[in-house]
């Protein structure tokens, strides 16, 4: 199975800040993957797939990049609405492994 | 909430359990379907895949052999039958949508719909 490592596992961060997370692959997976966003008792919700492409509603802020093993996503201004737990995943192969999780917590 | 999931509930070891995912606005028609399952200890986990048109169906190894995946694009459904259940099957399943039109499996891009999970509980 490919193994998703995520860093950090959490992070403070206050409203206005720009943070990384970042995700590596255990093996290479092309543009295969994915980053969602997780809060208390909801669903996982995708913000960017394909690595680079944000999916429809997701605002600007959110952005990613990388390719094959290291990836990053990265919130140029962190708005209240963004606390939550991110999630890294691969979809290259099965099974599709995700990692760990970041929770963003207020600072 | 776009896909709504059923069926789960508490059981014993060893029982069976059909869990359902139903959709009102979201067509599967020619998308891949898949679920996951989330718990405390191992976070999120894939569980199984199903192509957009039903003829690949691929399982994670902590059920194959177990469970089986089928969608039903008239009824706009998909279901899991879960047989020989066990405590560590306990967990929040979700149904998912793959985000790309006709994923046969394998490679294939994220989940964009998600249901709000159904809890199964497996305990003596």
């Amino acid at each position: 199975d490919i193994q998703m490592t995520q860093s950090p596992s959490s992070l403070s961060a206050s409203v206005g800040d720009r943070i990384t997370i970042t995700c590596r692959a255990s093996q290479r997976i092309s543009d295969y993957f994915n980053w969602y966003q997780q809060k208390p008792g909801k669903a996982p919700k995708l913000l960017i797939y394909a690595a680079s492409t944000l999916h429809d509603g997701v605002p600007s802020r959110f952005s990613g990049s990388g390719s094959e093993t290291d990836f990053t996503l990265t919130i140029s201004d962190v708005h209240p609405d963004d606390f939550a737990t991110y999630y890294c995943q691969q979809s290259y192969t099965f099974p599709h492994t995700f990692g760990q999780g970041t929770k963003l917590e207020i600072e | 909430v776009q896909l709504v999931e059923s069926g789960g509930v508490v059981v014993q070891p060893g029982e069976s359990l059909r869990l359902s995912c139903g959709a009102s606005t979201v067509t599967f028609k020619d998308y891949a379907l898949q679920w996951v399952r989330q718990t405390p200890g191992k976070g999120l986990e894939w569980i199984s895949f199903i192509s957009w048109d039903g003829v690949s169906t691929y399982y994670g190894d902590s059920v194959k052999g177990r469970f089986t995946i089928s969608r039903d694009d008239i009824k706009n459904s998909l279901s899991l039958q879960m047989h020989n259940l066990r405590p560590e099957d306990t967990g929040l399943y979700y149904c998912v949508r793959d985000v790309g039109r006709y994923c046969s499996g394998g490679a294939c891009y994220g989940y964009d719909y998600w249901g709000q999970g159904t809890l199964v509980t497996v305990s003596s």
